[in-house]
């Protein structure tokens, strides 16, 4: 079964907004990560959080992790066009040594 | 350095035919995992390989296999091909076994009619 499981809402916004998107998981973890997809394409590792960690920065990317809720969030700030993509949490369960994957949340920046 | 290519890019089979995908990872990589993306099913783990060795295995059914040579390239065989395999299928490589940070190819999206 999945671990990640994102919101499923999709999140349609003006370009120089902030878009936030959650993600939540049922088990321990040892870490987990942020990916965006393109257009069906391959994916592109955005961000790895691990359970001992509470927030991490990457240029216009924060995540967030409270692993006493077994959620996640990640802020894109300033959004541009080029950030629509669909954006995956994906989790590394404890014994798993797996990554299972949310369903994805779809992002649209409006020029 | 060259990233995850995978070929082909695009596959066409029908019904009982099977198929192979290869992928070459990034080079220094000895990792290679492979997943299958559907609109209904999201991404699933097939398979991970590291040093020729499968590590680890999603819930497949057997007509599901691969392989990873010594320069750690692998390729996923899929046999007697049913129309719900019809996905894209990920490849990621990484230079570490397991979990970690990965590197994914553009994909093969495979047609079964």
């Amino acid at each position: 079964s999945q671990q990640g499981e994102e919101d499923p809402q999709a999140l349609s916004i003006q370009e120089g907004e902030n878009a936030t998107m959650n993600c939540s998981y049922k088990t321990s973890i040892n870490n987990l990560q942020w990916y965006r997809q393109n257009s069906g394409r391959g994916l592109v590792h955005l961000i790895l959080i691990r359970s001992n960690e509470r927030e991490k920065h990457s240029g216009r990317l924060r995540v967030t992790l409270d692993t006493s809720k077994k959620s996640s969030s990640l802020l894109i700030t300033a959004s541009r066009a080029a950030d629509t993509a669909s954006y995956f949490c994906a989790t590394d369960a404890y014994g798993n040594n797996r990554l299972a994957f949310g369903k994805g949340n779809q992002v649209v920046v409006i020029p | 350095k060259a990233g995850v290519t995978q070929t082909p890019r695009y596959l066409i089979k029908t019904r009982g035919q099977q198929v192979t995908l290869s992928c070459s990872p990034i080079s220094g990589h000895r990792s290679v995992s492979w997943y299958q993306q559907t609109p209904g099913q999201g991404l699933q783990f097939l398979f991970e390989y590291f040093s020729e060795t499968q590590r680890n295995k999603g819930n497949f059914p057997g007509r599901f296999s691969g392989r990873q040579f010594s320069n750690s390239r692998s390729e996923m065989n899929v046999s007697t091909l049913e129309l719900g395999d019809s996905a894209l299928y990920l490849c990621a490589s990484s230079p570490l076994a397991g979990a970690n940070e990965q590197f994914f190819g553009p994909g093969t999206r495979l047609t079964v009619l």
